[in-house]
């Protein structure tokens, strides 16, 4: 089946850091991926829609100066947390949505990034 | 707006007991409806879903109807094992192609 990446699996950083994710398509191209960010015995909030080739929606009340995302390819989504807090250590996934499906919704989730700011 | 919401958990079951998992959303229009299952360690992973009312979604043993009077999706399974200990997250899709909205997820712990 549909195989979605991320890199790293974990990251700890210093406040004031930048930390770029990475989400990969392995096996499908995704003109769609989509950042979810999870915190402890939460669900999962949508961060942003990442469009390839064209600028990502961010959901209301998510700062795009902050989380920035470029999807430069239909196999890669980058999410790059700027300037990392404490308050933005998280759990951050991504999901990819195999272009032939494009009208169904079939979403295959990455594995998530534990990023912990210090 | 749309949204969904589940029982809270965490449940704790014996092997060969029988689950149910409630599950309810508020949504316009026709929404598909998924459950996911995230094991420890793991990403979420479909475990069964369902596009249009009265569809029944079946994996593993597990099985979902998509009931529109009631708007309503429940997850059950008439016996489980220690291997489906992990967290199940309700999830509703309001347009294909769209995000998913979830529930906050329900840990069910099996021991045998």
């Amino acid at each position: 089946g549909a195989v979605v990446s991320q890199h790293p699996s974990w990251v700890i950083c210093k406040s004031g850091t930048s930390v770029k994710i990475e989400c990969r398509s392995l096996d499908f191209q995704a003109t769609t991926m989509f950042w979810y960010r999870q915190f402890p015995k939460q669900s999962l909030m949508l961060m942003a829609t990442s469009n390839e080739g064209s600028k990502a929606t961010y959901e209301q009340g998510v700062e795009k100066d902050k989380f920035l995302i470029n999807h430069a390819s239909l196999t890669l989504s980058t999410l790059t947390v700027t300037s990392a807090h404490p308050e933005d250590s998280s759990f951050y996934i991504c999901s990819a949505r195999e272009n032939r499906d494009r009208g169904t919704d079939t979403q295959y989730f990455g594995p998530g990034t534990r990023l912990t700011v210090l | 707006g749309n949204s969904v919401t589940q029982m809270e958990g965490p449940v704790t079951l014996s092997e060969e007991a029988f689950l149910t998992i409630n599950c309810t959303y508020t949504a316009t229009g026709y929404p598909s409806l998924f459950w996911y299952v995230q094991y420890p360690g793991e990403g979420l992973q479909l475990l069964l879903k369902a596009t249009k009312a009265d569809d029944k979604g079946s994996n593993k043993g597990f099985e979902a109807t998509y009931r529109k009077e009631t708007t309503s999706f429940h997850l059950e399974k008439g016996s489980v094992q220690v291997s489906d200990s992990a967290v199940y997250f309700c999830a509703l899709s309001s347009q294909a192609g769209t995000a998913l909205i979830f529930g906050k997820g329900t840990t069910l712990s099996v021991s045998s």
